[in-house]
């Protein structure tokens, strides 16, 4: 998956406890995007980064926060997790903006 | 491994015969279109885009559509092998000082032996 590594691959977790997805890629790439996946939906954007330390917010970013110290490592965190939040979570990579993605496998996370 | 969904559109065709998958857009500012491929368990792949500029482009085995005329984008797929089944979506790149990608829900391709 061109060089993109998310983890963990599936979690379970409480209600109301914090939770940490990471995403890692080894392709020297600017942007970097959190989408999540619903039946129903197409893939929704959560939030993005646009270079070390700088992001910004997506359609769907209430409940969630990011952080990106490091090129290569994208951060998405659920403060309080809610059952609204139980999804497949997808971090995505380009090389510009608006240019074509390249996505990493996935994330199952349910929230019980 | 992930499913994509439950309740999407489903196209279902006989190996070795062409595929027709449609999408219809949003925006007519939209000026670049892409076409991505997503098997059970794996993240969405790139197939094939195509600009506003242009009304077709061809890949192997692939050929996009587009008609901005109704907001319409097609993929066709020459020749459909099992391989090929997955969920396919579209998405329309809008610039609106910075870029937004709007993606469909997609469909899913049953390729039948």
């Amino acid at each position: 998956d061109a060089g993109i590594t998310q983890s963990p691959r599936h979690k379970v977790t409480e209600t109301g406890t914090p939770v940490t997805l990471r995403c890692h890629q080894t392709e020297n790439h600017r942007y970097m995007y959190w989408y999540r996946q619903d039946p129903g939906h197409g893939l929704r954007l959560i939030h993005y980064s646009y270079g070390v330390k700088d992001t910004d917010k997506g359609e769907v970013s209430d409940g969630y926060s990011v952080s990106r110290s490091k090129t290569e490592d994208f951060l998405l965190t659920l403060e309080s997790a809610t059952s609204s939040q139980t999804s497949v979570y997808f971090c995505a990579i380009s090389e510009s903006d608006g240019a074509r993605c390249f996505f990493g496998s996935g994330t199952r996370l349910t929230v019980v | 491994g992930e499913s994509v969904g439950l309740h999407l559109p489903t196209l279902s065709v006989q190996e070795g015969d062409n595929s027709i998958i449609n999408c219809a857009y949003s925006n007519s500012a939209s000026d670049y279109f892409i076409w991505y491929k997503q098997e059970s368990g794996k993240g969405p792949q790139f197939i094939i885009d195509i600009r506003s500029n242009m009304d077709k482009r061809q890949g192997q085995r692939v050929t996009v559509l587009l008609n901005k005329t109704v907001k319409h984008l097609s993929l066709q797929i020459a020749a459909t092998q099992p391989g090929d089944s997955a969920v396919y979506f579209c998405a329309e790149i809008l610039n609106t000082g910075g870029f937004k990608t709007i993606f469909g829900a997609g469909t899913r391709l049953f390729v039948k032996a």
